[in-house]
């Protein structure tokens, strides 16, 4: 069965950072780029990164630039997003999803986690 | 980035037709055939409905279609039914690989 499993939200304060994991089975991973999207509470859908499947390509949606990191270990089929300088409005779903085609970087997602909750608040 | 322009609200009957706009710019919708549609119901995970403007993914109703015309893109659903009161997204790649999303329309089947 193909799955993206997210982990590592949680309540944080806000100037902390948070390290997300993005676990893929049922597909070989190093074949497709991955990406980031977040989904404030009751709001729309706003793409945050994209890496290639080597992780030699990388983009940042241009607000988010510097704020956020994202990489992948393909040796465990993990994808991962760290976020700095957590403000209120990093409150967000944050979902992994998957590149509909193989290889390069930017495309629709046909794939997507169930997402990992990352709530900033003192 | 600006997202994508949509009605923050559709409605429609059982049965009937209705068409959802999707307004960019010619460095985004105009300029590419990199469009796509999402479904999300309600504390769900978004779904892939159609990409390439038009194109419908395996196991997608064919009452579901995407057209384009200048920077507006749509998508149609025919033959409402219940269970297709959700919320909708276009998606475009924009000029300098980035992606935009709409922001989203909820669609009430009355």
């Amino acid at each position: 069965e193909v799955l993206l499993l997210e982990s590592g939200g949680g309540l944080v304060q806000p100037g902390g950072s948070l390290r997300l994991s993005c676990v893929a089975s049922g597909f070989t991973f190093t074949d497709y780029a991955m990406n980031w999207v977040r989904q404030a509470p009751g709001k729309g859908l706003e793409w945050v990164s994209s890496i290639s499947g080597s992780g030699d390509r990388i983009q940042f949606a241009d607000s988010l630039q510097g704020h956020f990191a994202i990489s992948r270990d393909n040796s465990k089929n993990t994808l991962y997003l760290e976020i700095n300088s957590l403000t209120a409005d990093d409150t967000a779903i944050y979902y992994c999803a998957k590149r509909l085609w193989l290889g390069g970087l930017l495309g629709p997602f046909d794939l997507w986690g169930q997402g990992t909750l990352v709530t900033v608040s003192s | 980035q600006s997202a994508l322009t949509q009605p923050a609200s559709v409605s429609g009957s059982p049965g009937q037709s209705i068409t959802i706009p999707c307004t960019g710019t010619s460095n985004d919708i105009g300029g590419y055939d990199y469009v796509a549609w999402y479904q999300q119901h309600p504390g769900k995970v978004p779904k892939l409905l159609i990409y390439d403007v038009r194109v419908r993914p395996s196991g997608i109703s064919d009452r579901f279609s995407g057209s384009k015309s200048g920077n507006t893109a749509s998508l149609t659903i025919s033959g409402l039914q219940p269970d297709d009161e959700a919320d909708y997204y276009c998606y475009s790649y924009r000029t300098g690989d980035t992606i935009l999303f709409g922001g989203g329309s909820k669609l009430t089947v009355l």
